[in-house]
């Protein structure tokens, strides 16, 4: 069935250092969305990308959703103790969201 | 707004037992979804509307139900809770049929024993 794989599970990173998160599809996406979790809290939004090999920036986040519209990157610039949380990518076939299993972030100051 | 309002919060049931989980949302969404967050899993799609009186399964539907009589209201109902069903559940709202940004609710932890 469909599945999304999203790798690393984990990523410690000291403050300042770049972070990458990946997710793979098994079939062709309609679009990926980004979502980040705080702990305790509820995904929020953080972006959509739609066309093949889109590329979408946000301050020090880029998105990239790739060529054959089956895998995606989150990358972080110079992370800060505030992007400390999980990562979740969530791909679009028909109707249905397939969420891969995210990335737990953690930013040491 | 109040946006996404789940109900309630926590909640432990003894296996065998029955709820129903509640959510509304007040922005006119089409489409509302339930997800279960197990620890290492992401979300996992239970059931999903994309409009009232229209609903289809997700990924795991097994031993829930869920109903859409109006666009606000989307409850799900656990009809004899199971320990495997212990998780945290969310629901979620968008415009457009799910192609355009979700917003979560709070969530609900729920365990069974």
């Amino acid at each position: 069935g469909q599945q999304v794989m999203q790798i690393p599970q984990y990523q410690h990173v000291q403050e300042g250092e770049d972070f990458t998160t990946y997710c793979n599809s098994s079939t062709t996406l309609s679009n990926i969305q980004w979502y980040k979790q705080r702990p305790g809290g509820h995904p929020v939004f953080l972006i959509q990308l739609v066309k093949s090999g889109e590329v979408k920036k946000q301050k020090r986040l880029t998105f990239q959703f790739g060529e054959a519209k089956k895998n995606s990157s989150l990358h972080i610039t110079a992370t800060q103790t505030t992007d400390v949380g999980t990562y979740f990518c969530a791909g679009r076939n028909f109707n249905k969201f397939y969420f891969g299993s995210g990335t737990k972030l953690n930013v040491k100051p | 707004n109040a946006g996404v309002t789940q109900t309630p919060k926590f909640q432990v049931l003894k296996t065998g037992q029955s709820m129903t989980l509640q959510c509304a949302q007040d922005m006119n969404h089409e489409y509302m979804s339930w997800y279960r967050q197990d620890p290492g899993m992401g979300l996992r799609l239970i059931h999903y509307s994309v409009g009232a009186g229209i609903t289809d399964q997700g990924e795991v539907p097994n031993g829930y139900n869920v109903s859409r009589s109006t666009t606000e209201d989307f409850p799900l109902r656990l009809l004899s809770a199971a320990p495997s069903q212990t998780s945290v559940y969310f629901c979620a709202s968008s415009r457009q049929g799910g192609g355009t940004e979700a917003f979560f609710g709070q969530g609900t932890r729920l365990t069974v024993v």
